[in-house]
């Protein structure tokens, strides 16, 4: 149980396209979903925090107009990185938690994205 | 705002060898720590996790520790194999359920 999917599992783009990545929670409703950022060889920066049905919650630093988070339903939240440049190139992942603050997160397995 | 540290960056050992790896965080008011294992290229593989009330939490071969007072955790492997060779991510819980990690311990196990 506990299962969460990330689609692409990699994507290379032109500079100046928008790219959307989508995060599933398969067998649990995930009241809070998080977004984080991964450089090589370092570690995950918290990005985003989002609840089903409200706007996410942005960490100091991140453009919330370039990253665009979507939490619609409780089985799904999507970023979408508008107007990709090189420097956006990076891991992304996701994490999921069923529960009420203290409840564990899950992690999706990442999202290469390669902005040429 | 916290911050965690991990010791050492890189490790290099023979297989079969016991080894420490250590986490600190500046800030004692923590739901819980956990330990994960990250593969290249991949997400995040959950090892232990250790509440605030608990002192130590066992799986297999693996022993992690929360010091809570002092800010501090350590994550003991025993009889290391070449499997384990991965980076281990420390990462500990604050209010809203927000996970902060430290840089990670990147392990390798020569056979």
């Amino acid at each position: 149980g506990a299962v969460v999917s990330q689609h692409p599992s990699w994507v290379i783009c032109k500079s100046g396209t928008s790219v959307k990545i989508e995060c599933r929670s398969l067998d649990f409703q995930a009241t809070t979903m998080f977004w984080y950022r991964q450089f090589p060889k370092q570690s995950l920066m918290l990005m985003a925090t989002s609840n089903e049905g409200s706007k996410a919650t942005y960490e100091q630093g991140v453009e919330k107009d370039k990253f665009l988070i979507n939490h619609a339903s409780l089985t799904l939240s999507t970023l979408t990185v508008t107007s990709a440049h090189p420097e956006d190139s990076s891991f992304y992942i996701c994490s999921a938690t069923p529960g009420t603050s203290g409840g564990d997160q899950f992690f999706g397995p990442g999202t290469r994205l390669t902005v040429l | 705002k916290q911050e965690v540290t991990q010791i050492p960056a890189a490790l290099s050992v023979p297989e079969g060898e016991n080894l420490v790896l250590n986490c600190s965080f500046t800030d004692s008011a923590i739901y819980n720590l956990q330990w994960f294992r990250q593969d290249p290229g991949k997400g995040l593989t959950s090892l232990l996790l250790i509440q605030s009330s608990q002192r130590e939490q066992t799986s297999g071969r693996l022993n992690a520790s929360l010091d809570k007072s002092s800010g501090r955790s350590t994550l003991y492997i025993a009889a290391s194999q070449p499997g384990d060779s991965a980076t281990y991510l420390c990462a500990v819980k604050t209010s809203g359920s927000r996970l902060t990690f430290g840089e990670g311990t990147q392990l390798t196990v020569n056979p």
